[in-house]
C-alpha cells in the first residue's frame, strides 16, 4: 500500500524568508509524487510534480520540490515567502506500477502561514 | 478556459436525506474523478470515470453513494440516505488520459455537505 506523510500541521514563516514543507512518502515501486495547492474555499490546484528525471523539479509560483530517494522524501520548497503563499498545501504520490491513474493518495495537508 | 465546475457550492440537510452533486469537467476530460475531503484531511478517491465507464469504484459506499456519467462528459454523485458522517467537501476532478496517468488533476472548488 502506499502512503504519504506530512509532519507538520502547520509551518508559519516570514514573508521573505525560505519556506520548507516537509512530505515523506511509502510506495513500493518507483514513486510519481506531486504536490498541490488548496486556497481557502477553492479546490485544489496543480503545484508541480516528480515523475522521472532531475531530483530538482520547479514548478508554479516560484515553488520547487526536491526528490529524495533515499530518504522517501520530497520536500516543498521556496526561496523566499510571500504572504500570497498562505494556503494547505498536500503532497500526493502514485506507485509508477500502479497501472490505474486513480491510485493516487493524498497527505493530510500542512497549513502554510506567512506573516509580514 | 473554464475550470471544472461544480453545483451546489454548499448544502445542508437532516440526516436520511437524500442530496445530489453535479461535476462538468473541463472540456474535452475524458477522465473524471470523486474526491471526498473530511475535515482535517486529504482527499480520498470515491470514483473514477474513463469516459462514461466507471473503472473504479472500490471505495465508494455503494449502499448508499451512487454516481453516473451518462454521455462521458458531466457527472452526478448521489447520496442517499445521507449520514451525519457525510458531512465533508465532496470534489470533482477532471484530466486527460495521459496527465491522468501522470497525476496532474485539475479539481472543481468542491461542494460543501453539512448533515444534521
Amino acid at each position: 500500500a502506499q502512503s504519504v506523510a506530512q509532519p507538520e500541521d502547520q509551518v508559519n514563516v516570514a514573508e521573505g524568508n525560505p519556506l520548507t514543507v516537509k512530505c515523506t512518502y511509502s510506495v513500493s515501486g518507483n514513486p510519481y509524487l506531486f504536490w498541490y495547492v488548496q486556497y481557502p474555499n477553492r479546490g485544489l490546484q496543480f503545484l508541480l510534480k516528480y515523475i522521472t528525471g532531475d531530483n530538482l523539479v520547479k514548478g508554479s509560483y516560484g515553488f520547487e520540490a526536491e526528490f529524495n530517494k533515499s530518504q522517501t522524501s520530497f520536500h516543498l520548497k521556496k526561496p523566499s515567502a510571500l504572504v500570497s503563499d498562505s494556503a494547505l498545501y498536500f503532497c500526493a504520490v502514485r506507485d509508477s506500477y500502479d497501472g490505474t491513474a486513480s491510485k493516487l493518495t493524498f497527505g493530510t495537508g500542512t497549513r502554510l502561514q506567512v506573516t509580514l | 478556459e473554464a475550470g471544472v465546475v461544480q453545483s451546489p457550492r454548499y448544502k445542508i440537510i437532516e440526516k436520511k436525506q437524500p442530496v445530489a452533486f453535479w461535476c462538468n469537467p473541463i472540456s474535452g476530460h475524458n477522465t473524471l474523478y470523486w474526491y471526498r475531503q473530511n475535515l482535517g484531511q486529504g482527499p480520498e478517491l470515491l470514483i473514477r470515470y474513463e469516459n462514461e465507464e466507471a473503472v473504479d469504484d472500490s471505495q465508494l459506499p455503494k449502499d448508499r453513494f451512487s454516481a453516473e456519467r451518462l454521455k462521458g462528459v458531466d457527472s452526478t454523485l448521489k447520496i442517499q440516505p445521507a449520514e451525519l458522517g457525510d458531512s465533508a467537501v465532496y470534489l470533482c476532478a477532471s484530466s486527460f488520459k495521459g496527465t491522468g496517468v501522470r497525476g496532474e488533476l485539475f479539481f472543481g472548488e468542491g461542494s460543501r455537505l453539512t448533515v444534521l
